[in-house]
């Protein structure tokens, strides 16, 4: 199965400024890769699929760039609500994985 | 709106059998996949498998054929994941979550099930 990796594990950074948050697949995903949000409690949630294209109600200052096997997630102002934890998703081919996740965390 | 909405936590013995449900609302439940997720400390996020509702055709990861039972209810537009029995190692928290094509991304989930299995 296709091993995705995040990195870095933990991001600080402080409101307003922007987070890069990287993935990386162990083979070519073409832009099959999707990006999910997860609070405390909370189930994750899509920010973006396709690799780029923003889901529904979701905020410009996500973007998603990035094909085959190198992928990045944006959050160019970082609001207090965005602190969470992050995930990549390839679904290029069964069974679908997920990367172990970045915690954006507030510095 | 499109709404998952998944049965209530469980606490069960080792060997004990299981079923949690995922009622779908809020869409023709026949045309989306649904999959199941579960998610431990240890290993993070891992698909375990996904059904077709319309005809209840299934796929399994590897890491969980033989293991559990996907199954659904086009009637009552529920899906269901299964345990015969159930080991220590199956607690977790569970998604199940709706496929936006059947080879594709999930684009809205449950809200979780909790699964605790102990002696």
């Amino acid at each position: 199965e296709i091993v995705m990796t995040q990195s870095p594990a933990t991001l600080s950074v402080s409101p307003g400024e922007r987070a890069t948050l990287s993935c990386r697949a162990s083979q070519s995903v073409s832009s099959n890769l999707a990006w999910y949000q997860q609070k405390p409690g909370q189930a994750p949630r899509l920010l973006i699929y396709g690799a780029s294209t923003r889901a529904t109600g979701i905020p410009a200052r996500f973007s998603g760039s990035g094909s085959g096997t190198e992928f990045t997630l944006t959050i160019s102002s970082l609001q207090s609500e965005d602190f969470a934890v992050y995930y990549c998703q390839q679904y290029n081919n069964w069974p679908q994985t997920f990367g172990q996740g970045t915690k954006l965390e507030i510095k | 709106e499109v709404q998952l909405v998944q049965s209530g936590a469980e606490v069960k013995k080792p060997g004990e059998s299981l079923r949690i449900s995922c009622k779908g609302s809020g869409y023709t439940f026949i045309t989306h996949w649904i999959t199941w997720v579960r998610q431990t400390p240890g290993k993070g996020l891992e698909w375990m498998g996904r059904i077709d509702p319309s005809d209840s055709y299934t796929n399994y990861s590897p890491s969980f054929q033989g293991h559990v039972t996907i199954s659904a209810d086009k009637s009552i537009s529920t899906a269901f994941l299964q345990w015969s029995s159930l080991k220590a190692s199956d607690t977790a928290m569970y998604y199940c979550a709706r496929l936006r094509y059947s080879s594709g991304w999930p684009d809205s989930w449950g809200q979780g099930t909790l699964v605790t299995v102990s002696s």
